[in-house]
């Protein structure tokens, strides 16, 4: 089974301030994502990636960019983050074309105040 | 795009009680469908997939039905114990090559004692 890890698993930030948030696979899979979730909006997808060096717009991806340095890692950033942006954050990856079924990291709850 | 509704929101039963959590999905030619059970305070795990017909999938006290007619998937507990307790999220895959998931806003599930 997929190994994916996150960190920070929990951060306080401050209006305005930059948040990175790390993402690390370790099972060679192509396409990496990043989700928040919400209560009552279940998880919606900012960004995502199927190679290094290339990151795609998601549904939401307005307030973030995305990172992908390497296979194994990729990054959410949120430049100037906002109270609007306290969730819970994702990261999930999948082999490839033809398999489908994404393995989830363990979530970063992250609070703006 | 691809719009996936889940319903109910909220369900509650008796341990031994069946559930039932059903999604409607609008795209004709989604053709993967999942089922994730996330449990208070951790990540996402696939608890099961179904593929591009009218069928049914058991495993671990669940059975998922496929309609494709309909085009509506549904997730029966078919004698419900106080572990099912969990958030439960439909995913659909449909047509186009990122591997998107678009997933159902959730259904917490509570198994009464």
């Amino acid at each position: 089974e997929a190994a994916v890890t996150q960190s920070p698993r929990s951060k306080v930030a401050v209006t305005g301030g930059k948040v990175t948030l790390s993402c690390h696979q370790t099972n060679n899979h192509d396409y990496m994502y990043w989700y928040r979730q919400d209560t009552g909006h279940g998880l919606r997808l900012i960004h995502y990636s199927y190679v290094a060096d290339s990151t795609e717009k998601g549904d939401i991806p307005d307030g973030y960019k995305a990172s992908r340095p390497s296979q194994e890692n990729f990054s959410l950033i949120l430049e100037l983050a906002s109270l609007s942006q306290t969730a819970v954050y994702f990261c999930a990856s999948t082999p490839g074309l033809g398999s489908y079924e994404q393995y989830f990291g363990p979530g970063t709850r992250l609070t703006v105040l | 795009g691809e719009q996936v509704e889940q319903r109910p929101p909220h369900l509650s039963v008796r341990e031994g009680d069946s559930a039932v959590i059903t999604c409607t999905y609008t795209d004709p030619n989604s053709y993967y469908f999942f089922w994730y059970k996330q449990e208070p305070g951790a990540s996402l795990q696939l608890l099961m997939k179904v593929f591009s017909s009218t069928e049914i999938n058991e495993g671990q006290g669940f059975t998922v039905l496929l309609n494709k007619k309909d085009k509506r998937l549904s997730l029966n507990l078919t004698a419900a114990h106080p572990g099912d307790s969990a958030a439960y999220f439909c995913a659909v895959k449909s047509t186009g090559g990122n591997n998107k998931l678009t997933f159902g806003q959730g259904t917490v599930l509570s198994v009464i004692p």
